[in-house]
């Protein structure tokens, strides 16, 4: 187990419906990522979160949001979801000092969201 | 941008065979590479890290290299089993661009008994 764990598992959502998922990182990480990823493709990059602020972001709109906590949890955001917000969405924290950047990403197990 | 290419899409394979994972990249300018292994509906496992001054790493019946130049990474396997089946990612970080991972579309391997 990689100690990034990611709540709730699974969620079923109407379209238009605003969502939270959470993430908790792995002990002693400081940095947070979230990924979208649809069925049989790679994740996607969504944002990144360190010491609680937003560090980059993907080619996301902006009703996907997010919060890193001074615990460096984390939450991911969709409001007004969408059909092709369907997909499963993965955690990953590691650790960032300065401009150290060679560092290995745990993932979490996912959240699946389904919207209908 | 920087764009990863993994080839092939998917593999099926007999046990006991030995395979090669290929993952290409287009932005040679990267800190590091990591392979993960993905088991359908589950999130990622990391299996090995190679930094960009590295060539290669190995765990257990799993080897990966580098090669920055030509912005290609292998992942090779030994004597599969029929346990290694899952979907194999590999996944970049480029500079300048944070801690963000870049994947590939991944390779869908199923071993045999």
């Amino acid at each position: 187990e990689t100690g990034v764990t990611q709540s709730p598992t699974h969620l079923i959502k109407t379209r238009g419906q605003q969502v939270t998922l959470r993430c908790s990182s792995q002990s002693g990480h400081n940095t947070v990522s979230w990924y979208q990823q649809a069925l049989g493709q790679g994740p996607q990059f969504i944002f990144q979160y360190y010491r609680e602020e937003e560090n980059g972001r993907g080619n996301f709109p902006p009703r996907f949001s997010g919060l890193q906590f001074p615990n460096y949890s984390s939450e991911l955001n969709v409001n007004a979801l969408e059909l092709d917000d369907s997909a499963l969405y993965l955690c990953a924290s590691s650790l960032a000092q300065g401009a150290l950047r060679n560092t290995e990403a745990f993932f979490g197990q996912g959240t699946r969201l389904t919207v209908v | 941008k920087q764009e990863v290419t993994q080839i092939p899409a998917a593999l099926s394979v007999p046990e006991g065979e030995n395979l090669v994972l290929n993952c290409s990249f287009t932005d040679s300018a990267i800190y590091n590479l990591q392979w993960f292994r993905q088991d359908p509906g589950k999130g990622l496992t990391s299996l090995l890290l190679i930094q960009s001054s590295q060539r290669e790493q190995t765990s257990g019946r799993l080897n990966a290299s580098l090669d920055k130049s030509s912005g290609r990474s292998t992942l090779y396997i030994a004597a599969s089993q029929p346990g290694d089946s899952a979907t194999y990612l590999c996944a970049v970080i480029r500079r300048n661009a944070g801690n963000m991972l870049t994947f590939g579309g991944g390779t869908r391997l199923m071993v045999k008994p």
